[in-house]
């Protein structure tokens, strides 16, 4: 069956430091996936979009990557500020399914 | 632009009720998506409209759901009869499918309670 997992667990780091999240998925084959970030009570909002033929992709202090042989994206947000506690969910787009799919979302607190 | 905006912000109603909820869209985007939010499942696409037209329902849990997109500037999610396990919060969001243009854009949603 089709999977995307994303940390269920909150990360908690300090300020300054280089926060990693993870997004792994299974049975699928995304033409492209997506970073969105949601503060409580709000909705998503889109932060980068990396192809499938693009290992790398970067905006400012936040960094994406994609490796479609191990099903995995990671986001890294570097110098980490307090104001960058949210959640972040990765979501696939699939165009067998034309439609993006999110993950479940990881919730990332960083304290000062 | 005033992004995607959504009403009411919330609602609470007695199971049994009809609730309709309302999206417009970002002027000019032609795509239209319906989600719906829950602790246990997560952001689960219930509808989506390209060029108001439905594309795909298959996310609609049950005939008690239904949209329309009568035309490009508004949008409708109506449950009824409404039922406690429908209490979540429904975020709709707009985008422009084209090439290079995927992301969308979510309103702040409305937050159901059935009771």
């Amino acid at each position: 069956s089709q999977k995307i997992e994303q940390n269920s667990e909150a990360l908690n780091i300090q300020e300054g430091k280089t926060a990693t999240l993870t997004c792994n998925y299974t049975n699928y084959s995304p033409a492209y996936l997506q970073w969105y970030r949601q503060d409580p009570g709000r909705g998503p909002v889109f932060l980068l979009l990396i192809r499938e033929n693009e290992k790398e992709k970067r905006k400012e202090r936040l960094k994406v990557t994609f490796d479609t042989t191990l099903k995995q994206s990671l986001f890294h947000i570097t110098a980490s500020q307090p104001a960058d506690s949210a959640t972040y969910l990765c979501a696939l787009f699939s165009g067998g399914y034309n439609k993006l799919i999110f993950g479940a979302g990881t919730r990332l607190a960083v304290h000062p | 632009d005033a992004g995607v905006i959504q009403s009411p912000r919330h609602e609470v109603t007695e199971m049994g009720q009809e609730v309709t909820l309302r999206c417009k869209p970002i002027s000019g985007h032609n795509s239209l998506f319906w989600y719906r939010q829950t602790m246990m499942r997560g952001l689960e696409l219930l509808i989506y409209f390209n060029n108001n037209v439905p594309i795909d329902d298959s996310g609609m849990p049950e005939d008690r759901f239904s949209a329309k997109m009568p035309n490009a500037s508004f949008s409708t999610l109506k449950i009824q009869p409404s039922e406690p396990r429908d209490s979540a919060v429904y975020f709709c969001a707009s985008g422009l499918a084209g090439e290079g243009s995927y992301e969308q854009y979510f309103g702040p949603g409305t937050r159901l309670t059935v009771t």
